[in-house]
């Protein structure tokens, strides 16, 4: 079953803006990762944060996690037209596996 | 250093036809995921090796899929015969470390598959 759920489906900002997305899972973790996929491409690791923190920055990226409401969010500051991709959280299964949202779609407008 | 490659990029093939798809992982890498996504929605662990052996196969949807890692190098999946509902993206993966929640996975480009 599902357990990321990233919301909103689909964002579409003006280059130089900040983008938010957000992701909600339904069971206790002990962390979770958010990926990029631009369009015909491999998925990549962008960042991980520990259940036991709250915070995390990498360059523009910025995560929060929220264990007690069971989210994390994903702002990219001074958005580019590189960013244009898709953002998948996943948080970590049974033995091991990923569980992965349906992930955000970032459209960064010239 | 060369990064997951993964064989063909795209698929078109007919219902009830045979299609199989190749990962070839980063050197080194023990660890060896397949996952697939279906339009639009999320992505679903399919299996897990660990070397040549699979670790977990819990995602494999049914028996018409095949996975297979001989000598723990490259691997295999084997769809045999396709379906309709077969069609999406199908992502492998491979890491160093086992049996951490923390490992890094390093994907490949996906093979692209399409049941007609």
């Amino acid at each position: 079953s599902q357990q990321g759920e990233e919301d909103p489906q689909a964002l579409s900002i003006q280059e130089g803006e900040n983008a938010t997305m957000n992701c909600s899972y339904k069971t206790s973790i002990n962390n979770l990762q958010w990926y990029r996929q631009n369009s015909g491409r491999g998925l990549v690791h962008l960042i991980l944060i520990r259940s036991n923190e709250r915070e995390k920055h990498s360059g523009r990226l910025r995560v929060t996690l929220d264990t007690s409401k069971k989210s994390s969010s994903l702002l990219i500051t001074a958005s580019r037209a590189a960013d244009t991709a898709s953002y998948f959280c996943a948080t970590d299964g049974s033995n091991y596996q990923l569980i992965w949202g349906a992930g955000t779609k970032l459209i960064i407008k010239p | 250093e060369a990064g997951v490659t993964q064989f063909p990029s795209h698929s078109v093939i007919e219902k009830g036809q045979t299609v199989t798809l190749r990962c070839d992982p980063i050197s080194g890498h023990d660890n060896l995921y397949w996952y697939r996504r279906v339009m639009g929605k999320e992505i679903k662990f399919l299996l897990h090796f660990v070397k040549e052996s699979k670790q977990d196969e819990s995602g494999m949807p049914n028996n018409r899929f095949l996975a297979e890692r001989t000598g723990g190098t490259y691997s295999t999946l084997k769809v045999q015969p396709a379906e309709l509902e077969d069609s999406g993206v199908y992502f492998c993966a491979s890491s160093q470390m086992s049996g951490r929640y923390d490992e890094k996975l390093f994907f490949g480009s996906g093979t692209q598959l399409s049941v007609l």
